[in-house]
Parts: structure tokens; C-alpha cells; sequence
């Protein structure tokens, strides 16, 4: 089963613009990480927010948590055709669960 | 400092073989799970091993084992292979519960 689902599914943008993703979860979490996946290659961890942290910054990627909402967003401004990739939200499976559970993922192309 | 190390990279087998992969952990991680992605959807969890034990497993048969050496580093193994798993393989490895885990570029396996 899914506990994070991504949204949109794909997202086409212009090269320095900014590209925002959502993700939705269903149970109660510690965090959450966002992960890049380039060409069905292996995941690169990005970012993790902690249940009790709104907002996290690195670098270009500003990620958000709204846990009365089960919600997170992960914005990466101005854009690069390096970022094309797709994007997952992960989270572990409720308490005391070692089962890190994926979205299907958002899949980004930036064009230059 | 290494990060997680996955190999073979590429593998090709016939249904009703049997194949083991295998993982070398980031440098002082202990915990080692598996993970197993199906073409445009999300990693879904396998098993993880802590302390040379399985300690959680997910939805897959009993056709996929696994080990963990003294060393951290961890085999997968998968019998009688349907055509079914064909997938990308990926290792993760972290330290504590609740934090980050690192991936590997994972192993591509085709079942033919």
C-alpha cells in the first residue's frame, strides 16, 4: 500500500522556473523525506523534515509539512535541466515501523 | 567515504533460477533494508536486517530471503524467479530508526 502519494503525477517546466510537487500521506508520521531519482537509477536522499518542523530549507529545494493535513510540498526554485528526475515523498509506516513507504512519485522535465 | 555500494549493477536471468545481490552499507550504518521497484512506480519495501536478523518484512513470498553479515554488508537472495520480478533492486542502509536512509544505485534485474 501507498502512504505517500505524490501530485502531480508529471510536471513540465522552463529552465529557471520554479517546479512545486505535493505529497500526501495517510498515517501519523516522525518525518518525512523527500528522494531524487534520476533514470531509474538509484534514489539520492534530499531532504528530511521532522513532524515537528513547518518548513526546511537546502540549497535551492524549500520543503514544507503540514501535519494537520497529512501534506508536504517540496518547491525547487529556479529550475536547471539537471533537476529533471523524478521526485518521491517517503515516510515510515506508523509507529515503531521500519518500512519506509513511497509514493508512486512526480516526474519532472525541465526544459531548456 | 563510500555510500551504499549495490552489484552487480545489470543482471539477466530465466524464470525458475535463483539470483543473489549484493550490498555494502555507508560507512558506519548497521541496518540495511531491501526494496524492490517496478517500472514507473514507487520502491516497495522487501525486508530490512539489523543485528544479522530479519526485523521487519514486507508483502513479498518467501521466494525472497536475505542475510546480513557481521561486516553490515547484506545478500538478497530470490528463487524460482518469475518474469514478475523483474525490477530494480535497491539497497538502503541507516543508522538509527527514524533517520535517513541511503540508497544504492540499485541492481537491474530482467527475468526472461
Amino acid at each position: 500500500s501507498q502512504q505517500g502519494e505524490e501530485d502531480p503525477q508529471a510536471l513540465s517546466i522552463q529552465e529557471g522556473e520554479n517546479a512545486t510537487m505535493n505529497c500526501s500521506y495517510k498515517t501519523s508520521i516522525n518525518n518525512l523525506q523527500w528522494y531524487r531519482q534520476n533514470s531509474g537509477r538509484g534514489l539520492v536522499h534530499l531532504i528530511l523534515i521532522r513532524s515537528n518542523e513547518r518548513e526546511k530549507h537546502s540549497g535551492r529545494l524549500r520543503v514544507t509539512l503540514d501535519t494537520s493535513k497529512k501534506s508536504s510540498s517540496l518547491l525547487i526554485t529556479a529550475s536547471r535541466a539537471a533537476d529533471t528526475a523524478s521526485y518521491f515523498c517517503a515516510s515510515y509506516s506508523g509507529a515503531g515501523s521500519y518500512q519506509l513507504t513511497f509514493g508512486k512519485g512526480t516526474k519532472l522535465s525541465v526544459i531548456p | 567515504d563510500a555510500g551504499v555500494t549495490q552489484s552487480p549493477t545489470h543482471l539477466i536471468k530465466t524464470r525458475g533460477q535463483q539470483v543473489t545481490l549484493r550490498c555494502s552499507p555507508k560507512s558506519g550504518h548497521d541496518t540495511v533494508s531491501w526494496y524492490q521497484q517496478a517500472l514507473g512506480q514507487g520502491p516497495q519495501f522487501i525486508f530490512q536486517y539489523y543485528e544479522e536478523e530479519e526485523r521487519q518484512r514486507g508483502n513479498f513470498p518467501d521466494r525472497f530471503s536475505g542475510h546480513q553479515f557481521p561486516n553490515y554488508s547484506s545478500e538478497l537472495n530470490v528463487n524460482a524467479l518469475l518474469l514478475g520480478d523483474s525490477a530494480l533492486y535497491l539497497c538502503a542502509s541507516s543508522l538509527k530508526l527514524n533517520t535517513e536512509a541511503f540508497f544504492g544505485q540499485g541492481t537491474r534485474l530482467t527475468v526472461v
